[in-house]
């Protein structure tokens, strides 16, 4: 059955560094979504991305955060200049056509900043 | 905006005994509801899902959810509960706009089942 993958799986960085989580959604898929969920804390959306542009965002995804699918399978999350609170695991989600089509998740990529 | 809440942070049953999972919802129009199933150290699973068909709604693993306008409800069952249940459980909105769906989580009922 074909899933949604995440790399990494663990990413530790120190405050104020660059960080790219991965995620290669479902080949046919054509909606793409990250998610973070920050421990004990419920899961948070952060953007959607369709057509390769934000469709839409949350006000957590603020200029620090970008997304980019810089080819066809892959889309990444960058955080540019990381910060204690953007400690979480990140979700990636996609989902073939919008309605009522499910969103399938990835495993997720816990981020520690130190 | 639309919204979830879930009523117990923690339940707690025995393995062979029924589930229940509550989830209450808020909503200025039809929602689509889901219900999705986090076991440890994986992703988020999809479980079931109400998009105002049948308002009965049979799920995998012998999951169901039963979709209550009149009390905004949309609670999980099972009738008969197995260890592999054991999971953090999330009741889950959809906020649609134009196709694409922005889901708003509740904040989890993590079920423990007791052999």
């Amino acid at each position: 059955e074909p899933e949604v993958t995440q790399t990494p799986s663990h990413q530790v960085t120190q405050m104020g560094q660059e960080v790219i989580l991965r995620c290669v959604p479902i080949s046919n898929h054509l909606y793409f979504y990250w998610y973070r969920q920050i421990l004990g804390q419920k899961v948070e959306f952060l953007v959607s991305f369709y057509n390769n542009e934000i469709s839409e965002k949350s006000e957590i995804f603020d200029d620090q955060f970008s997304v980019e699918r810089p080819d066809g399978s892959n889309f990444t999350l960058k955080i540019r200049s990381t910060k204690l609170e953007d400690s979480a695991m990140y979700f990636c989600a996609s989902s073939g056509a919008g309605g009522y089509y499910e969103q399938y998740f990835g495993p997720g990529t816990r981020l520690t900043v130190t | 905006a639309q919204s979830v809440t879930q009523l117990d942070s923690h339940v707690s049953v025995s393995e062979g005994t029924p589930v229940l999972l509550r989830c209450n919802y808020s909503s200025s129009y039809s929602p689509s509801l889901f219900w999705y199933v986090q076991h440890p150290n994986k992703g988020l699973q999809l479980l079931l899902k109400y998009t105002s068909a049948a308002t009965l709604v049979k799920g995998i693993n012998g999951f169901e959810a039963e979709f209550k306008k009149s009390e905004t409800s949309f609670h999980l069952t099972k009738p008969s509960a197995h260890m592999s249940d054991a999971a953090e459980y999330f009741c889950v909105v959809s906020d649609r706009d134009f196709g694409n769906e922005k889901l708003t989580f509740g904040t989890g009922t993590r079920l423990t089942i007791i052999p």
